[in-house]
């Protein structure tokens, strides 16, 4: 299989715990997303890398949300001190480009439950 | 902040029917695109569209940018039961790469 690919695919943690999820985007994909989609609406943006440079950032990102990508290729998000409301499905997307709108293919998300 | 309204929110329809969702936008966007998702799973990207007023179709699916840039609507023609999902619409600014999403419409079809 050649897709995104996320792990783990689920996830649960008491409130107040750490977790980090990884994402293995398409091979040779320059730029990677991450997204949070909670339940009955769409995915919203949190971050965005080309190779390893973070470029874009939501204010969604509080502090408490760390992602990195040290070598271009894989990347992690790391959620500290968690809370019930980070309570979501974490997706990850990769495209390749330079320029404008480049397809950007989805992994099967993360879900996150805190307790 | 750009919001998406997705309508209608959900639908239940005949196999064989004609679809219509609609998408509107509190501001305008360069590119517009349409997704769907199946439960479990990432979005799967449809259609995506980068003039105003462009119609583009792919198989029985016909989607057109809104000449406002503020609004786009997808068509999907003869619908069958694996058209079962939940369709989003998305908005692209011109020189970045996030993405916006809309709130999605359910999609379920009725054999």
């Amino acid at each position: 299989d050649t897709g995104v690919s996320q792990d783990p695919r689920h996830k649960i943690t008491k409130r107040g715990q750490n977790v980090t999820f990884r994402c293995d985007p398409i091979s040779e994909h320059n730029r990677l997303y991450w997204y949070r989609q909670t339940l009955g609406q769409g995915p919203e943006f949190l971050t965005y890398f080309q190779n390893e440079a973070q470029l874009e950032k939501s204010r969604l990102l509080s502090d408490r949300f760390s992602a990195e990508r040290p070598k271009g290729s894989f990347s992690t998000l790391e959620i500290q001190r968690t809370e019930q409301g980070d309570s979501a499905m974490y997706l990850c997307a990769s495209s390749w480009g330079q320029g404008v709108y480049n397809e950007q293919f989805f992994g099967p998300g993360t879900r996150l439950t805190v307790l | 902040g750009q919001q998406l309204n997705q309508s209608p929110q959900s639908m239940f329809i005949q196999e064989g029917e004609d679809v219509s969702m609609n998408c509107t936008s509190s501001s305008i966007f360069n590119t517009w695109l349409w997704y769907k998702q199946d439960p479990g799973e990432g979005p799967v990207l449809l259609i995506a569209l980068y003039k105003a007023g462009e119609l583009t179709s792919n198989g029985r699916l016909t989607a057109q940018f809104g000449i406002t840039r503020k609004d786009s609507f997808l068509n999907i023609s003869a619908s069958i039961p694996s058209d079962v999902g939940i369709y989003f619409c998305a908005g692209q600014l011109e020189g970045y790469q996030k993405v916006t999403f809309g709130t999605g419409t359910k999609l379920q079809v009725i054999p």
